[in-house]
C-alpha cells in the first residue's frame, strides 16, 4: 500500500488561508469517509486536527477544517498563524491489505 | 483525560527483539470502545502503522512486518506491549502507542513517543 501524496511543503503569510492537499485512490481517500489529519509541532507528538473528514476534535480551532472531493482529501487552515507552523500528515483507512495509510507529510511555513 | 506513556530501551541490537510498552492512564485498555495502537516514525521520515490490539487480544497487523510483529495486553497493568522480532538498522525510529476509536479509524490519543535505534 503506498502513502497518500501531499505536497513537501506549502506556506503562507500570517492572516491567510492556505489549503494541503492528500490525494490517494478509490480504494483509500476516495471510498471512505475516515480521512484524518495530523499536526506534529518539531519534538512533539501528533495531534488530531481533523477526523472523518471534516469533523474537529473538541479543542481544535475551528480555523482548520477538512472536506473531500472525489480521491482528494484537503486541510484549509484559515487566518494563519505562527503556532500553525508544523508537519501535517493526513491518514485514511484503505480496503487493502494494510488497513491505515499516512500521507507523505506537508511542512507548513508562515512567512 | 487518557495519557499514554511508552517505555523501553533506547538501544536494541541488530537481530535481537525490540520490545516496548505502553502504559495508559485516564482510561482502560478493558474498554470495548477502542483499539490500542503502535505506530512509528523513522527519524526525518513520515509515519507508518504497526497494528492494533483490541481488549479481547484479537490484533491486526501491517502486512509488511506482520511475520516480526507482536502485540500484547494486560489489563491487570492497564498496559499493552510491541514486540519486533529481528530487527534492523531500517526498524531505527520513534514510536508511538496511540489509541482509536472503535467505528472512527482515526487515532485521537498519543503518546509522546521513544527513539528506538537498532545499533551493535
Amino acid at each position: 500500500q503506498s502513502a497518500l501524496t501531499q505536497p513537501a511543503s506549502v506556506s503562507g503569510s500570517p492572516g491567510q488561508s492556505i489549503t494541503i492537499s492528500c490525494t490517494g485512490t478509490s480504494s483509500d481517500v476516495g471510498g471512505y469517509n475516515y480521512v484524518s489529519w495530523y499536526q506534529q509541532h518539531p519534538g512533539k507528538a501528533p495531534k488530531l486536527m481533523i477526523y472523518e473528514v471534516s469533523n474537529r476534535p473538541s479543542g481544535v480551532s475551528n480555523r482548520f477544517s477538512g472536506s473531500k472531493s472525489g480521491n482528494t482529501a484537503s486541510l484549509t487552515i484559515s487566518g494563519l498563524q505562527a503556532e500553525d507552523e508544523a508537519d501535517y500528515y493526513c491518514s485514511s483507512y484503505t480496503s487493502s491489505s494494510n488497513p491505515y495509510v499516512f500521507g507523505t507529510g506537508t511542512k507548513v511555513t508562515v512567512l | 483525560q487518557v495519557q499514554l506513556q511508552e517505555s523501553g530501551p533506547g538501544l536494541v541490537k541488530p537481530s535481537e527483539t525490540l520490545s516496548l510498552t505502553c502504559t495508559v492512564s485516564g482510561g482502560s485498555v478493558g474498554s470495548p470502545n477502542y483499539y490500542w495502537t503502535w505506530i512509528r516514525q523513522p527519524p526525518g521520515e513520515g509515519l507508518e502503522w504497526l497494528g492494533y490490539i483490541f481488549y479481547s487480544g484479537s490484533t491486526n497487523y501491517n502486512p509488511s512486518l506482520k511475520s516480526r510483529v507482536t502485540i500484547s495486553v494486560d489489563t491487570s497493568k492497564n498496559q499493552f506491549s510491541l514486540r519486533l522480532s529481528s530487527v534492523t538498522a531500517a526498524d531505527t525510529a520513534l514510536y508511538y502507542c496511540a489509541r482509536f476509536p472503535r467505528g472512527r479509524y482515526t487515532f485521537d490519543s498519543w503518546g509522546q513517543g521513544t527513539l528506538v535505534t537498532v545499533s551493535s
